[in-house]
């Protein structure tokens, strides 16, 4: 089955502690991308990868890493995770630049 | 930089009601397309407009592309209960960029 699976699904995290979420697709998509959802705001892009070792920022960047070695993986690293990180964040991926979106099914993240 | 709004944020509507959302964006789209998030999933893609003045219908559901390529409509006629969720817009920059931005979402209830 086509899919886009991310882990986990529910993280609750400490200020400061390190963390990565995974996001992995089997659509063989070159296309890669991460979003935050927070209440009023919509889907906003962290991070997205265009190809393997290809990576550039969206529009909420700042305090976000991504890394992008295989076609398939593309995680979510957060350094030093902060109260304002507490979001829902989706991983998308897709197979070229009018192609939908896939979307997996979500992290919610709580920073205390 | 380029920008979508959506409204109205949220809609109530009495079963058997019509609801319409709409988009508009601050620059001109190559392309739109709409998603569907159900409460506690996540968005899963309904339809893309590329042509200026483009109509497309499913079903209950028809959709709109501006003549001018800069806004969106999506109508849904006689709303059931399945019809719950929050609706987004995505639009297609034409820049190059291959990037989309979401609108802010428009969440639907239905009363039975």
């Amino acid at each position: 089955e086509a899919q886009v699976t991310q882990n986990p699904r529910y993280l609750i995290t400490v200020t400061g502690k390190k963390l990565t979420v995974t996001c992995s697709q089997n659509m063989n998509h070159e296309y890669m991308s991460w979003y935050r959802q927070d209440p009023g705001l919509g889907l906003r892009q962290i991070y997205y990868s265009m190809n393997v070792e290809v990576t550039d920022k969206g529009d909420v960047p700042e305090g976000y890493k991504v890394s992008r070695k295989e076609k398939r993986n593309f995680p979510l690293i957060l350094e030093s995770p902060s109260p304002n990180q507490t979001s829902l964040y989706f991983c998308a991926s897709r197979d070229h630049y009018n192609s939908p979106l896939h979307f997996g099914n979500g992290t919610r993240l709580t920073v205390t | 930089g380029q920008q979508v709004m959506q409204i109205p944020q949220y809609q109530h509507v009495q079963e058997g009601e019509d609801f319409t959302t709409y988009c508009n964006s601050s620059t001109t789209l190559s392309n739109i397309q709409w998603y569907k998030q159900r409460p506690g999933g996540h968005p899963v893609f309904l339809i893309q407009l590329v042509k200026s003045g483009e109509v497309k219908k499913q079903k209950r559901l028809t959709f709109q592309f501006g003549e001018a390529k800069k806004n969106s409509s999506l109508h849904i006629t006689a709303t059931q209960t399945t019809d719950v969720g929050t609706y987004f817009c995505a639009g297609g920059a034409t820049s190059g960029t291959y990037k989309y931005i979401f609108g802010t979402g428009t969440r639907l209830k239905v009363l039975a």
